[in-house]
């Protein structure tokens, strides 16, 4: 399982655009990128998930190099409520064993007002 | 979306005793789900994973006989503390892969306080 690293914390201001790096620099061919977002008290919930070069939902947008050694996750125009602790992960979503997630520390986000 | 409902979300028991945690998938079948730990202010812990109809996986330090998981169908999977003590008070969650979508769903997660 590839291992990823990401910055511990981040502050932010309401209304800034924040862009989270995560390093997996053992990526392999068949791993997919995602990236969960988890409130206090509460189990994480999925963000978005990408492959290569650029995805976009109504929440996020992923940014993956064509080395896919890293990945960038863009929260625009924050807010308070987007206060929480995002992980990156990295694993074969698709083999069909379910492989199991395993978390790194993840990124602790504070939007101030 | 794919929904895991986990229950109870809080609970607190007596040192000894021993507390069950349910997780359901809702609207998906889930063959496989995750059990974790988390502590306050780290990271989740992989604990163990259960497979329906056969015997769990745990992880490396993590007691079997004092977390029993059961997966009897497709949509149930529990996580029994036994004989609980204060040091196994933590945020326990499930997950299911699938569902409808990419990622993987989590249950709400059970705040188990041991006193």
């Amino acid at each position: 399982l590839a291992k990823t690293t990401q910055p511990i914390s981040m502050d932010s201001y309401e209304g800034q655009e924040v862009n989270i790096t995560c390093s997996h620099n053992n990526i392999a061919t068949n791993d997919y990128i995602t990236w969960y977002q988890q409130f206090p008290s509460q189990g994480p919930r999925f963000i978005i998930q990408g492959y290569k070069t650029k995805v976009t939902n109504e929440v996020a947008s992923l940014f993956i190099p064509a080395d896919r050694k890293s990945s960038t996750l863009s929260l625009p125009r924050v807010s308070l409520s987007d206060t929480a602790v995002y992980y990156c992960l990295v694993g074969d979503v698709f083999s069909g064993g379910y492989n199991k997630l395993i978390f790194g520390a993840g990124t602790r986000l504070a939007v101030h007002p | 979306g794919a929904v895991v409902s986990q229950h109870p979300s809080r609970v607190i028991c007596k040192s000894g005793t021993s507390v069950k945690i349910e997780c359901r998938s809702l609207d998906f079948q889930a063959t496989t789900m995750f059990w974790y730990r988390q502590f306050p202010k780290q990271s989740l812990m992989l604990m163990a994973t259960s497979n329906e109809g056969s015997k769990a996986t745990y992880e490396q330090g993590v007691e079997k006989d004092k977390f029993l998981i059961n997966h009897a169908s497709l949509t149930l999977s529990t996580l029994t503390v036994t004989s609980a003590h204060p040091e196994d008070s933590s945020f326990y969650i499930c997950s299911a892969p699938g569902g409808g979508t990419y990622g993987y769903t989590f249950g709400s997660g059970t705040r188990l306080t041991v006193v």
